[in-house]
C-alpha cells in the first residue's frame, strides 16, 4: 500500500527565516511525486511534478528536490505570502493516474 | 478558460436526504476524481474516471455514487446523507496517463457540506 507522509505537521517561520518540509514516500514503482500548496477554503494548487531520484524543479522562492525515498521542498527568504499547506502526492505505477496525499504540512511565515 | 468548476459552494443537509454535487472541466482532460478533506485525514479518494465512460471506487466509496456524464462533467451523489459525510469535497481533472503527457490533477473550489 502506497504511503505518504509529511512532516513536520505545521511550521512557523520568520519572515526571510529559511527551511525545508520534508514528504517521505513508500511506493512500489513510483511515477511520479506532486507538490501542491492550499490556501484556507480554497482548493490545492498545482506546484511541481517530479519524476525521478535527482531531479529538481524551482518556483519563485521554492524548490522541490527527489530522492529514493523522500522529496524536500525548500524555502529560501520565505514572505509571508508563502503562508499554507503544501501538500505532498505521489503516483504509483500500478495506479494509473490516482495520487496518494500526504496529509499536508501548515506553514506560517510572519512578518 | 475556468479549469474547474463545482456548484454548489457551500450547502447543508439533513440526514437522510439526497444531494448530487456538480463537476465540470473545460481543459479536455481524460480523467476525474472526487475527494473529500477531513481535518487529520488528507485527501481520500472517493470515485474517479479514468475516462469517459469509466467510473471506480476509490477508498471511501460506500454512501457515494457518481456519473460520468460526458468528457466534460463529473457528479456525486448521497443518496441518503450521513452526519459523517460532513466535509469538503474537491473534484479534480488530470489528462491520462499513458499518453505521454504530464498528470498532474488540477482541483476545483471545493463543496463545503455539512449533515445534521
Amino acid at each position: 500500500e502506497d504511503q505518504v507522509t509529511q512532516s513536520p505537521e505545521a511550521l512557523r517561520l520568520q519572515e526571510g527565516e529559511s527551511s525545508s518540509l520534508n514528504c517521505s514516500y513508500t511506493v512500489s514503482g513510483l511515477r511520479g511525486l506532486f507538490w501542491y500548496r492550499q490556501d484556507p477554503g480554497k482548493g490545492p494548487e498545482f506546484l511541481f511534478t517530479l519524476y525521478s531520484a535527482g531531479e529538481e524543479k524551482e518556483k519563485e522562492r521554492l524548490k522541490a528536490t527527489l530522492t529514493k525515498k523522500e522529496s524536500f521542498l525548500h524555502i529560501t527568504a520565505p514572505k509571508p505570502e508563502d503562508s499554507a499547506t503544501y501538500l505532498c502526492a505521489v503516483g504509483e505505477e500500478t495506479s494509473g493516474s490516482r495520487l496518494t496525499f500526504g496529509e499536508g504540512t501548515q506553514l506560517t511565515v510572519n512578518p | 478558460n475556468a479549469g474547474v468548476t463545482q456548484t454548489p459552494k457551500f450547502q447543508v443537509l439533513k440526514t437522510g436526504q439526497s444531494m448530487t454535487l456538480q463537476c465540470a472541466q473545460d481543459m479536455n482532460h481524460n480523467s476525474m476524481y472526487w475527494y473529500r478533506q477531513d481535518p487529520g485525514m488528507g485527501l481520500r479518494l472517493i470515485y474517479y474516471s479514468a475516462s469517459e465512460g469509466t467510473t471506480d471506487k476509490g477508498e471511501v466509496p460506500n454512501g457515494y455514487n457518481v456519473s460520468r456524464l460526458n468528457k466534460r462533467e463529473f457528479s456525486l451523489r448521497l443518496e441518503s446523507a450521513a452526519p459523517s459525510q460532513t466535509s469538503v469535497y474537491f473534484c479534480a481533472s488530470s489528462r491520462r496517463v499513458g499518453t505521454g503527457s504530464s498528470y498532474e490533477q488540477y482541483f476545483g473550489p471545493g463543496t463545503r457540506l455539512t449533515v445534521t
